[in-house]
């Protein structure tokens, strides 16, 4: 299956910062990424849909003006979580489209955000 | 006390046995639904597929059965070894205007003895 990175795999922020997670798709072009956050020993919950070249598309519930995304190439997504709070600590992850076209996502590895 | 949705539902099995694990999925008009395993601290990795116009499907060691009857799904994992140990989620793909979404069940650990 497709390969999809991210960066960093783990980060410890002081709250009010802004800490930056890339993702991004290895070896094919992604024109669509997807973010989730997972909470301990609970499922996956979409955050985003994001779309290169244009603006990403978020699940209810979800604030764009908090975390910014931007997909500014076939291979690259970022989320961005302005001025962190320790309730944003979670477990954030990105997904890209099977690049055959199909529904199924490929997942990165995964950042583990802690803000203290 | 605690928060429900801090216990994920649990299958243990020893070494060698077949697993079952179920999905029950919400939306009649999903199409495709996906298996996924993740292992603590990772991110979910894909085990396999099927399409809505399917009722079974066959991996290597993993068989996936789809009732849309009643909105049902399963994965099937012949002789479990100890290195299946993980959480499963199943993943029903909805369609909307103009993109599909994944959406995810609430998952089930599998530990598996040696």
């Amino acid at each position: 299956g497709a390969v999809v990175s991210q960066h960093p795999s783990r980060v410890i922020c002081k709250s009010g910062t802004s800490v930056k997670i890339e993702c991004r798709s290895l070896d094919f072009q992604a024109t669509t990424m997807f973010w989730y956050r997972q909470f301990p020993k609970q499922s996956l919950m979409l955050m985003a849909t994001s779309n290169e070249g244009s603006k990403a598309t978020y699940e209810q519930g979800v604030e764009k003006d908090k975390f910014l995304i931007n997909h500014a190439s076939l291979t690259l997504s970022t989320l961005t979580v302005t001025s962190a709070h320790p309730e944003d600590s979670s477990f954030y992850i990105c997904s890209a489209r099977d690049p055959t076209g199909q529904e199924t996502q490929y997942f990165g590895p995964g950042t583990r955000l802690l803000v203290l | 006390g605690e928060s429900v949705g801090l216990h994920l539902p649990t299958l243990s099995v020893q070494e060698g046995d077949n697993s079952i694990i179920n999905c029950a999925y919400s939306n009649s008009a999903s199409d495709y639904f996906i298996w996924y395993k993740q292992e603590s601290g990772k991110g979910p990795q894909f085990i396999i597929d099927i399409r809505s116009n399917m009722d079974k499907r066959q991996g290597q060691r993993v068989t996936v059965l789809l009732n849309k009857t009643v909105k049902h799904l399963s994965l099937q994992i012949a002789a479990t070894q100890p290195g299946d140990s993980a959480v499963y989620f199943c993943a029903e793909n909805i369609a909307n205007s103009g993109y599909s979404t994944l959406t995810f069940g609430k998952g089930t650990m599998l530990l598996v003895s040696p």
